[in-house]
């Protein structure tokens, strides 16, 4: 099975701050990596799908990287409502693996 | 558009089995894989299993021996059948279109 290694599990950023969040894959996924957003009570939302594609939607504030096997989210200028859990997701192949997520919340 | 809606009963007992149904439009599920995710309250997000759109199925070892999916194609459902549920199989069961496409999702809990 490929483990996903998300770092850090928890957040506190000033608002106008820059965030990184990282994924770290255990073997090659190639450019199947997203990342969610998720809310308290509802689903994940998809921030960035094949590694470095901005959803739908999503501000561009929001960007996704990749060196090999580690991939990134950035969120640049931070602000109020970008609190929450964010989860990065292979499915590159079965069984799918997320990361165990990150908490970020404004100081 | 597309859209996913998970269904099914909100309350398990112990020892019983749960079924739930994904119920999807905007796509068919011939062309498309569905997933099944869930989440235990406070806790992340576990994959559970995918019906692939030529009707072979995946699922976590973990959850191997007491997971069912199928699928009706003529209704445009997906079906998750797990049988002895225990209390730590409570929680919020979403299906999903992977990457972009998540149900609302259904909370279960498993009480007596």
């Amino acid at each position: 099975d490929i483990q996903m290694t998300q770092s850090p599990a928890s957040l506190s950023a000033s608002l106008e701050e820059i965030v990184t969040i990282t994924c770290q894959a255990s073997q090659d996924i190639g450019n199947y990596l997203s990342w969610y957003q998720q809310k308290p009570g509802k689903s994940p939302q998809l921030l960035i799908h094949s590694a470095t594609s901005l959803a739908d939607g999503v501000p561009s504030r929001f960007s996704g990287s990749r060196s090999g096997t580690q991939y990134s989210l950035k969120i640049n200028r931070l602000q109020v409502e970008d609190t929450g859990i964010y989860y990065c997701l292979q499915h590159y192949s079965a069984p799918l693996t997320f990361g165990s997520g990150t908490k970020l919340e404004i100081k | 558009q597309v859209q996913l809606k998970e269904s099914g009963p909100g309350l398990v007992q112990p020892s019983q089995t749960l079924s739930l149904t994904c119920t999807v439009s905007g796509f068919s599920l011939t062309s498309y894989n569905v997933h099944w995710v869930r989440q235990p309250p406070g806790k992340g997000l576990e994959w559970m299993g995918r019906m692939r759109y030529n009707g072979d199925t995946s699922y976590n070892s973990a959850l191997k021996s007491r997971l069912s999916i199928s699928r009706d194609t003529s209704k445009n459902q997906v079906f998750l059948k797990m049988n002895s549920l225990q209390t730590d199989d409570t929680g919020t069961y979403y299906c999903t279109r992977v990457p972009i496409y998540w149900g609302q999702g259904v909370m279960v809990t498993v009480s007596s």
